[in-house]
């Protein structure tokens, strides 16, 4: 099965600062890649998520890029704001149906 | 449009008895996955649900068990509670047909004790 490993665990920066959060994963089978934002006491929300045949997707001030020879996945946040803080997950389903996710990287932004 | 709805949001059982928690999905998606998710870690694959049948199960024992009814809104039922099984349980809806773009609902946070 799809194992997916996230870097860093806990990432705090200046608002305004950018913050990059980066995975891995095993699975070459895989081609889909989600990124999920979960606030205190709430489900996992989708934000943004690429798919393996672009190499990078933007959404305002979240941006994902994706490097499947390297089997990597990064989550670009420009322009931090308070709002930001929560937990990240990152995720990848592999060749079967279910998501595999990472273990998380809990952001905060800094006023 | 509503979003994918979960119930009960709290729970609190007593180690041995058995829990149904409910799960619709997000209007026109077919697929049910549930997740646990313990505090600090991302959430773990339980089993998912299309057609009224479970199509894949991931590494929990035969105590977790769920259903899909033929309006595509699910259960999951657990027996013989743990102390273990406190978590936050997720459902998440999805189309089969594109199997990507999984909505969660709010979860429901099962405390045993």
């Amino acid at each position: 099965g799809e194992n997916v490993e996230q870097h860093p665990s806990t990432l705090s920066v200046q608002e305004g600062d950018s913050a990059v959060i980066k995975c891995t994963y095993s699975d070459s089978a895989s081609n889909y890649f989600p990124w999920y934002k979960q606030e205190l006491g709430k489900g996992p929300q989708l934000i943004i998520d690429i798919r393996s045949n672009v190499g990078e997707k933007k959404d305002q001030r979240i941006a994902v890029t994706l490097n499947k020879t390297a089997k990597h996945f990064s989550l670009h946040i420009t322009e931090t704001q308070p709002e930001d803080s929560a937990v990240y997950f990152c995720a990848a389903p592999g060749d079967d149906y279910k998501l595999s996710f990472g273990a998380g990287t809990t952001v905060t932004v800094r006023a | 449009d509503a979003g994918v709805t979960q119930s009960p949001t709290h729970l609190i059982k007593t180690r041995g008895q058995q829990v149904t928690l409910r799960c619709s999905p997000k209007s026109g998606h077919d697929t049910v996955s549930w997740y646990q998710q313990a505090l600090g870690q991302g959430p773990q694959f339980i089993f998912q649900y299309y057609e009224e049948e479970e199509r894949q199960r991931g590494n929990f024992p035969d105590r977790f068990s769920g259903h899909q009814f033929p309006n595509y809104s699910s259960e999951l039922n657990v027996n013989a509670l743990l102390l273990g099984d406190s978590a936050l349980y997720l459902c998440a809806s999805s189309l089969a047909s594109t199997n990507t773009e999984a909505f969660f609902g709010q979860g429901t946070r099962l405390t045993v004790v």
